[in-house]
């Protein structure tokens, strides 16, 4: 199977700053992975396809890059609504999994 | 615009069943291109994928709960299922169905997902 190890597990950043998080996969993925955002007692939302396709309807501020095993995940502009928890998948191997998530928090 | 709702039992005894359904609305189970999840989560903690069935019938399932696990199609009615036997605490966790587009891999439509709670 392969594990994907998301850095960092939480963060705290302020309204307005960029905020990175990497993704690295155990073995090569090519580009086959998607992040997620999960808000407390919600269903996972789709942001970004294809490590940086972004989804129809997700603002700009969201983008994805990477491939092989090193993947990154930026919000360029931190706003207060974005405070989640989000989350890599890999769907290059069956089976399906995900990263451990990362929790963001306003400072 | 597709839709998707579990239902089923929120509390089951250990060494029993957990049956849940997923009913698709707004569109058709039958639709090429997508495949049909079921994941769960654990109070407090991250995502675990269970398995996929086709409209076909045709399933994969996670190895860690494979022996455990049956995902079967209901075309007629539109939704789809998921039994998990010989339940223990650890399978305590909100379930979630979800579309997966087959050529991104990506969940890409989900439900609003269900708590099932394993206690005596």
């Amino acid at each position: 199977d392969i594990q994907m190890t998301q850095s960092p597990s939480s963060l705290s950043a302020s309204v307005g700053d960029r905020v990175t998080i990497t993704c690295q996969a155990s073995q090569d993925i090519s580009n086959y992975l998607n992040w997620y955002q999960q808000k407390p007692g919600k269903a996972p939302k789709l942001l970004i396809y294809d490590a940086s396709n972004l989804e129809t309807g997700v603002p700009s501020r969201f983008s994805g890059s990477g491939s092989g095993t090193d993947f990154t995940f930026t919000i360029s502009s931190l706003q207060p609504e974005d405070i989640a928890t989000y989350y890599c998948q890999q769907y290059d191997n069956l089976p399906y999994s995900f990263g451990q998530g990362t929790k963001l928090e306003i400072k | 615009q597709l839709q998707l709702q579990e239902s089923g039992s929120g509390l089951v005894k250990p060494s029993q069943t957990l049956s849940l359904t997923c009913a698709v609305s707004g569109g058709s189970i039958s639709s090429g291109g997508y495949s049909w999840s079921w994941i769960r989560q654990p109070p407090g903690k991250g995502l675990e994928w269970i398995g996929y069935i086709y409209h076909s019938g045709s399933t994969y399932y996670n190895p860690s709960l494979k022996s455990r696990v049956t995902i079967s199609v209901d075309r007629s009615k539109n939704q789809f299922s998921l039994k998990l036997s010989s339940v223990t605490a650890a399978d305590t966790a909100v379930y979630y169905c979800a579309r997966v587009c087959f050529s991104s891999g990506a969940f890409d439509i989900w439900g609003q997902g269900t708590m099932v709670t394993v206690s005596s």
